[in-house]
């Protein structure tokens, strides 16, 4: 079964808005999650990595004003799009690694994010 | 910065065929990963590989981890419906994040 559950699954929003999507590992604490971007037919691109009790990590080009993460406890990382505009529409994906491991990653089921 | 080049980028087959894809980097990595992802869904995890040399299976999936630490592979026999999807080879170095390909998108033909 699912290991990492993400919420909402889908989500449409006026552009200006902000849009939380909710990461969550089930069953097992992730000190560290991932959040990335999917472009249709493309890779997944790494936007950031989530740390629990301290700052995300950002990768470069990607806005952290404009991404806020939030890694609320062991098993809760939230990725906030803020001021949504229609260019932020995408496919956004958490991963966790398994518990114990660095590299193994569980993935999230995907939000997809469409902005107006 | 680092790259993983997989190959092929689509393959057209019929059913019942043996599907093979894969991938390789200029650098060396830990751990190889290969995923499937299905439209509007994350990516599943379908095989890790640990150690250079590894052949492992799951199912009518093979993979193995390249002796040179550079390459991997994975075959899939006997192709069904089901297997219809992109998959995703991915590259971890010890303390780095994940590199991922750029896909392989799996057409059944009728």
């Amino acid at each position: 079964g699912a290991v990492v559950s993400q919420h909402p699954s889908w989500v449409i929003c006026k552009s200006g808005t902000s849009v939380k999507i909710e990461c969550r590992s089930l069953d097992f604490q992730a000190t560290t999650m991932f959040w990335y971007r999917q472009f249709p037919k493309q890779s997944l691109m790494l936007m950031a990595t989530s740390n629990e009790g301290s700052k995300a990590t950002y990768e470069q080009g990607v806005e952290k004003d404009k991404f806020l993460i939030n890694h609320a406890s062991l098993t809760l990382s939230t990725l906030t799009v803020t001021s949504a505009h229609p260019e932020d529409s995408s496919f956004y994906i958490c991963s966790a690694p398994r518990e114990g491991s660095t590299d193994t990653q569980y993935f999230g089921p995907g939000t997809r994010l469409t902005v107006l | 910065g680092q790259q993983l080049n997989q190959s092929p980028q689509s393959m057209f087959i019929q059913e019942g065929e043996d599907v093979s894809m894969n991938c390789t980097s200029s650098s060396i990595f830990n751990t190889w990963l290969w995923y499937k992802q299905d439209p509007g869904e994350g990516p599943v995890l379908l095989i890790a590989l640990y150690k250079a040399g590894e052949l492992t299976s799951n199912g009518r999936l093979t993979a193995q981890f390249g002796i040179t630490r550079k390459d991997s592979f994975l075959n899939i026999s006997a192709s069904i419906p089901s297997d219809v999807g992109i998959y995703f080879c991915a590259g971890h170095k010890r303390d780095d994040k994940i590199i991922f390909g750029k896909g392989t998108r799996l057409h059944i033909l009728p």
